[in-house]
């Protein structure tokens, strides 16, 4: 049963860099087919797509968000991971790790528990 | 603003059968781009109802089917159950925005 997991510091500065990695248990990363995901939920606002990278290392970013962003990938860990700068009270929410379908299904048909990122000096 | 606006509350009794729309624009869902729908329940993974409109994954019963028509969309849940409570959100593809969007979220209560 394919599984992912987020991880990393549950409390940022504002100003710095938050980093989040997500580790894929149960297939590998390298298998096609699927896009790989970061989605963050506001208490507020709810859902926003931040962005995907494919297993080859090609990204896609959410514009709102593109100027702060980067992700990689790390085939032999099975991971892929996030950098945010600059971080603002506005980046504080749950982020969740998910996979994209890109065949039949088209969507996010699996997601990580999530981890909630506070952003306070 | 969001680019797919949904109720910020529905609700009704065990049993009966309820819907919540996902109204969008030209640029997503009147683009012909697919809607899906997702459950959450606070501290769960979000879990993947329906897909491409009107298509359920295996393990999601059939009191769950989705519509679509010009710039809106629909759930629908029959036979209410309590453990239905929960936010449920649409997504879809927006062009303008080169972005994947998702509705503002419904939370469902189950009287």
């Amino acid at each position: 049963q394919v599984q992912l997991r987020e991880s990393g510091p549950g409390l940022v500065k504002p100003s710095q860099t938050l980093s989040l990695t997500c580790t894929i248990s149960g297939d590998s990363i390298s298998s096609g087919g699927y896009y790989w995901d970061w989605i963050r939920h506001h208490p507020e606002t709810g859902l926003e797509w931040i962005g995907y990278i494919y297993h080859s290392g090609d990204t896609s970013y959410n514009p709102s968000l593109k100027s702060r962003l980067s992700l990689s990938v790390d085939t032999s860990k099975n991971q892929f991971s996030l950098k945010l700068t600059s971080v603002t009270v506005a980046d504080a929410a749950i982020y969740y790790c998910a996979r994209q379908d890109r065949g039949m299904i088209n969507t996010f048909d699996l997601w990580g528990q999530g981890t909630l990122v506070t952003v306070s000096s | 603003q969001a680019a797919l606006t949904q109720p910020p509350s529905v609700s009704g009794a065990p049993g009966q059968r309820v819907t919540i729309s996902c109204t969008g624009s030209s640029a997503n869902i009147g683009a012909a781009n697919d809607v899906h729908w997702f459950r959450r329940l606070p501290g769960t993974a979000p879990q993947l109802l329906i897909y491409r409109n009107n298509n359920r994954p295996s393990g999601v019963p059939d009191r769950f089917s989705g519509s679509k028509s010009d710039t809106s969309a629909s759930l629908a849940i029959s036979g209410l159950q309590a453990e239905d409570e929960a936010d449920y959100y649409c997504h879809s593809y927006d062009n303008s925005r080169r972005a994947f969007v998702f509705g503002t979220g419904t939370k469902l209560s189950v009287l």
